[in-house]
């Protein structure tokens, strides 16, 4: 199976700060690696699929890069809604795989 | 708009079964793969288990293998999810999504869950 490791676990930021979270596949996994969001009490949001397509309605802020087992996640500029956890996935073969999550909280 | 609601959730003895259920609307569901994607209180996001679109093709975690069945009635739009022999560490709420072969696979829209926990 493959594993997906995300880092870091957590984050603290300000509005207004450029938020990076890095995820590695323990093999390539080509570009099937999407990222969610998810708020307290909430259901997980895609935001980006194919490692660097955004989701209808996602704002551009949101950009997802990589290929193989390296990929980056990033908000440029972060916003007050933005405050979540964010996962990456991988969907390369089954069984799919969720990283651990990074946390974005509030400095 | 494309919508998936889960029911079924509740409190279970350990050893017990309980059969959850996603109803989807919105889209052509028979054309379509689902999954089971559970998160237990505090914790990350595992995945459960996978139908194809016709039900020809179940895929399951091995923490659930043999205890879990997926299936799905395209006449009524909605996937199940049989748990059997339950134990405490299934406490967790469950969630249905669709997956995406447009978006490489990706699991989008995902339902607002339902709660399971399993407790004596």
């Amino acid at each position: 199976d493959i594993q997906m490791t995300q880092s870091p676990s957590s984050l603290s930021a300000s509005v207004g700060d450029r938020v990076t979270i890095t995820c590695r596949a323990s093999q390539s996994i080509a570009n099937y690696l999407s990222w969610y969001q998810q708020k307290p009490g909430k259901a997980p949001k895609l935001l980006i699929y194919a490692a660097s397509s955004l989701q209808n309605g996602v704002p551009s802020r949101f950009s997802g890069s990589g290929s193989g087992t390296d990929f980056t996640f990033t908000i440029s500029t972060l916003q007050p809604e933005d405050f979540a956890t964010y996962y990456c996935q991988h969907s390369y073969n089954t069984p799919p795989a969720f990283g651990q999550g990074t946390k974005v909280e509030i400095k | 708009q494309v919508k998936l609601v889960e029911s079924g959730g509740g409190v279970v003895q350990p050893g017990r079964s309980l059969r959850l259920s996603c109803e989807a609307s919105g889209f052509t569901f028979s054309s379509y793969a689902m999954h089971w994607v559970r998160q237990a209180p505090g914790k990350g996001l595992e995945w459960v288990a996978l139908i194809s679109y016709d039900g020809s093709d179940k895929y399951y975690a091995d923490s659930v293998r043999g205890r879990f069945t997926i299936s799905r009635d395209d006449s009524t739009n909605t996937m199940y999810l049989q748990m059997s022999s339950l134990r405490v560490d299934d406490t967790a709420m469950y969630y249905c999504a669709r997956r995406v072969a447009a978006a490489n696979m990706a699991f989008d829209p995902w339902g607002q869950g339902t709660l399971v926990t399993v407790s004596s």
